[in-house]
């Protein structure tokens, strides 16, 4: 699997939109771009995920830039519960094996 | 609908020790899943389960065995707990391979 890059840390007005970014400049053809969140020392929680095109779910949108290599998670309403940590993960469609970095530490201040 | 159920919650051990966690899901999920997440990093798979009988290594399985008991459960077992083995441990399971994975609430397990 492809290996991403997150920034270790972010800060994001309360009611404003959060855009977290994520490079994978290894990016195969057959992977997919994932997105958890870990909120405290909870079990990490689903956000989204993408092939190529762009997504949008209750939660997030997902941009994925033309050639792959990036991708920006966005949340267009940052709350303070919002504040967690964020995974970026490639992963091929057919493989188990879904390795989680370091992510990125968005802090919602009031 | 209780989704992925961890037990214990915490636990200490001494070193030498044996335990096994357990985990089991009521979504009739195929895949199940160990990480364990040491303070400060990001989660690391242990063992997964692709299937009902079926068992794999991932990234860290040194110091671990597990077993796929049957569709609904899948335990995680230290034969002999190390101070290294002091983490916090998540099972998760999902529908299939590319599923999304649902997450339990954690077991933090300290070996002293």
């Amino acid at each position: 699997d492809a290996k991403t890059t997150q920034p270790p840390s972010m800060d994001c007005a309360e009611g404003r939109a959060a855009n977290l970014p994520c490079n994978h400049s290894t990016i195969s053809g057959n992977e997919y771009v994932y997105w958890y969140r870990q909120i405290h020392s909870q079990g990490p929680q689903y956000i989204i995920h993408g092939l190529k095109n762009n997504e949008t779910n209750e939660m997030a949108s997902l941009i994925i830039t033309e050639d792959r290599k990036s991708s920006t998670l966005i949340l267009p309403h940052a709350t303070l519960r919002d504040t967690a940590v964020y995974y970026c993960i490639v992963r091929w469609y057919n493989n188990n094996d879904m390795r989680f970095g370091a992510g990125t530490r968005l802090t919602v201040k009031p | 609908n209780a989704g992925v159920t961890q037990t214990p919650k915490f636990q200490v051990l001494k070193t030498g020790q044996s335990m096994t966690l357990q985990c089991a899901q009521d979504m009739n999920h195929n895949s199940m899943y160990w990480y364990r997440q040491d303070p400060g990093m990001g989660l690391r798979l242990i063992y997964y389960s692709a299937s009902e009988g079926t068992t794999d290594k991932g990234e860290v399985p040194n110091g671990y065995n597990v077993s796929r008991l049957n569709k609904r459960e899948f335990s995680l077992r230290l034969e002999s707990a190390a101070p290294s083995q002091t983490s916090v441990y998540f099972c998760a399971s999902s529908e299939d391979r590319e599923e999304k994975l649902f997450f339990g609430s954690g077991t933090q397990l300290s070996v002293l």
